[in-house]
């Protein structure tokens, strides 16, 4: 079974450009998500979407950033204009719907992106 | 208080040790719990799901206290191998929504 698949792996970009972010799931996989993880801390969800509809963006700093996943498949994450502190790696990870009892199953993350913004 | 926190670590013991990890969630309503496993510059990786009942995986056994909001992660004779940071991950307010522990960092020495 092929992974989560990202793209780019480094990026490094100067405070006030653009990027964007690139993530494919799990063939079947509905559910998928960004993640943000600083250094020496535990991913944050930025987002959450199933098939093509946003689930939970509420920590999405939405005055810079946006994701979009039109076909319900892949995904695009951008930063628009990036901040110093927005150095990080992005994380996708994607997973299916839960059991027929309801017990979650866990994600798969890809490789991440790891952003540096100068 | 914070969704999810776990022992501030690091720990530092020797191979061949038993070594536990402790995480408090706060929302009583959470009903999926996992332990991932990061190595360093690396993506997490599923370790294991943690079910009401306990449950075991070699060298590893995971335990569940919902009356205490509490989870536990268990390693007995630790390899060289074992040394990576271990995340806590709850569903939060969705259910397919996760939150994720600070982690707590091992390192086994030889």
């Amino acid at each position: 079974e092929a992974g989560v698949a990202q793209s780019p792996r480094y990026k490094i970009i100067e405070k006030r450009q653009s990027v964007a972010f690139w993530c494919n799931p799990i063939s079947g996989h509905a559910t998928l998500y960004w993640y943000q993880q600083i250094l020496g801390q535990g991913p944050k969800l930025l987002i959450q979407f199933q098939n093509n509809g946003v689930v939970d963006d509420s920590q999405l700093p939405k005055d810079r950033f946006s994701a979009e996943r039109l076909k319900g498949v892949d995904s695009t994450l951008k930063i628009q204009p990036a901040k110093l502190e927005d150095s990080a790696v992005y994380l996708c990870a994607s997973t299916q719907f839960p059991r027929p009892t309801g017990e979650n199953y866990g994600y798969t993350f890809g490789s991440g992106t790891r952003l540096t913004v100068v | 208080r914070k969704e999810v926190e776990q022992d501030p670590g690091p720990f530092n013991v020797p191979e061949g040790a038993t070594v536990a990890f402790n995480c408090t969630y706060s929302n009583s309503a959470s009903q999926s719990f996992f332990w991932y496993r990061q190595d360093c510059r690396k993506e997490p990786k599923l370790l294991m799901s943690v079910y009401s009942s306990g449950n075991e995986d070699g060298r590893f056994t995971a335990q569940l206290n919902r009356a205490s909001q509490y989870i536990s992660l268990l390693i007995r004779d630790s390899k060289l191998s074992d040394s990576a940071t271990y995340l806590c991950v709850v569903n939060g307010n969705y259910g397919q929504n996760f939150v994720f522990g600070p982690g707590t960092r091992l390192s086994v020495l030889p």
